[in-house]
Formats: structure tokens, C-alpha cells, sequence
């Protein structure tokens, strides 16, 4: 237990479903990621959330859609996903401005897009 | 762009014997993290490093920052078959707060 939580742990979509997952950390960090895992690629960084502020969009797609209401909560929303989305999705966060800052990982959700 | 190769890519072990691995890169990096991940998990964090030449350790898992700053290496000790997963590097250069990730290394552990 990380102190990070993803749901659901699994989930299949067709192409033309809308879709969100969830994640929640327990931690009172203040920075908050999203990282896509596929097979035999280094993890992805999709977005990053700074106090709530966007402050990166990793070139990715606006099929995928963020949000983040809260410092403890961040949303990834779906729509009209490609099969090559399917993979691990990762939710982690860290406590940025301190003097060491490490990212803590949710357990993610495997997405299968059919 | 800043690329880690993390080598081996894959290894299998007696239980008890020594592991080693390590992560290179040709950018400096100012921190240095090893996390295990297991099939259907997220990566748990292992060890953090955040100064060069810096030598931590986490009960059978010892990990270095190189003096150079490019490169980090990661020794499990007497392994056992629960060191079964995949080990990844990342690095982060200071202020970036983005992390690049190795590929990983696949360790499986023969009883």
C-alpha cells in the first residue's frame, strides 16, 4: 500500500465508449501524474498536475482528457480510444518544493481498448 | 531527447546468489530512484539517491549514485524468489520535475 489509489484496476472499452479513471492519494502531496505503461517501452509521461494547475501536456492526445479538483484527486476521462491506448495507466504523486522529491505509484489500471 | 539504458534487460538467478544492474545516460541527472514493480502492480518505490557518490541501503538492496552523475546501479544481495519483478531506474534533472524512466530488468529467480 503506497498510499495511492487507482480505480478500476481493470477495464475494457470499446472505441467508441467514454470512460474515466480515478486516482487518489492519501499522502497530502501537492503534485500529482499521469504515466502510460506499455509493453517494453519506458513509462510515459502523460500530464502533470502542480497545486491543482496543469503544468504539462506531454504531447498527448486529446482523446485523453485530465482533471485534477482537488490536490488528492486526479481524474484521466476516455473517449474514442485507439486499440494502441491499451496498457497500463499509472496515477502517482510527490510533494514538490521540498528537498527531495519522489513519486509514489498507484497500483494502475489495465486498460484494454477493443 | 534524455534516454536511460538500463541494463540487463532480463535475468534469471539462483536463489542466494548476488544480483547487480545498473541504469547509464549521457545527461547528469540530480536524483536517482529504483523502483520493483510486480505483474499487475504499480512500480513501489526502493530506494531514492540524491547526491553523487551517495551509497544507500534497504535491508538485501544496496544502490549507488555514480560519481558522475549519469549512471546508478542497484545490488540485491542472497536473493530469494519474492526479488522476482521487474527493476526500474529514473532520473530526474533538478527543477524539471520529470522523471525519465529505464527500460527496466526483468530478474526471475530459480529455487
Amino acid at each position: 500500500e503506497t498510499g495511492v489509489t487507482q480505480t478500476p484496476r481493470h477495464l475494457v472499452m470499446g472505441m467508441t465508449n467514454k470512460k474515466s479513471l480515478k486516482c487518489e492519494q492519501h499522502l497530502g502531496h501537492n503534485a500529482m501524474y499521469w504515466y502510460k505503461q506499455s509493453a517494453k517501452k519506458p513509462l510515459e509521461l502523460m500530464f502533470v498536475y502542480n497545486f491543482k494547475e496543469q503544468t504539462e501536456n506531454n504531447s498527448v492526445p486529446s482523446r485523453f482528457s485530465p482533471e485534477c479538483p482537488n490536490s488528492s484527486h486526479l481524474f484521466l476521462h476516455l473517449h474514442t480510444l485507439q486499440p494502441e491506448d491499451s496498457a497500463l495507466y499509472l496515477c502517482a504523486s510527490s510533494q514538490k518544493g521540498g528537498a527531495t522529491e519522489t513519486q509514489y505509484f498507484g497500483p494502475g489500471t489495465r486498460l484494454l481498448v477493443l | 531527447g534524455q534516454q536511460l539504458n538500463q541494463s540487463p534487460q532480463s535475468m534469471f538467478i539462483q536463489e542466494g546468489e548476488d544480483v547487480s544492474m545498473n541504469c547509464t545516460s549521457s545527461s547528469i541527472f540530480n536524483t536517482w530512484l529504483w523502483y520493483k514493480q510486480d505483474p499487475g502492480e504499480g512500480p513501489v518505490l526502493l530506494i531514492a539517491l540524491y547526491k553523487a557518490g551517495e551509497l544507500t541501503s534497504n535491508g538485501r538492496l544496496t544502490a549507488q549514485f555514480g560519481i558522475t552523475r549519469k549512471d546508478s546501479f542497484l545490488n540485491i544481495s542472497a536473493s530469494i524468489p519474492s526479488d522476482v519483478g521487474i527493476y526500474f531506474c529514473a532520473g530526474e534533472t533538478s527543477g524539471t520535475y520529470k522523471y525519465i524512466f529505464g527500460t527496466g530488468t526483468r530478474l526471475k529467480v530459480l529455487a
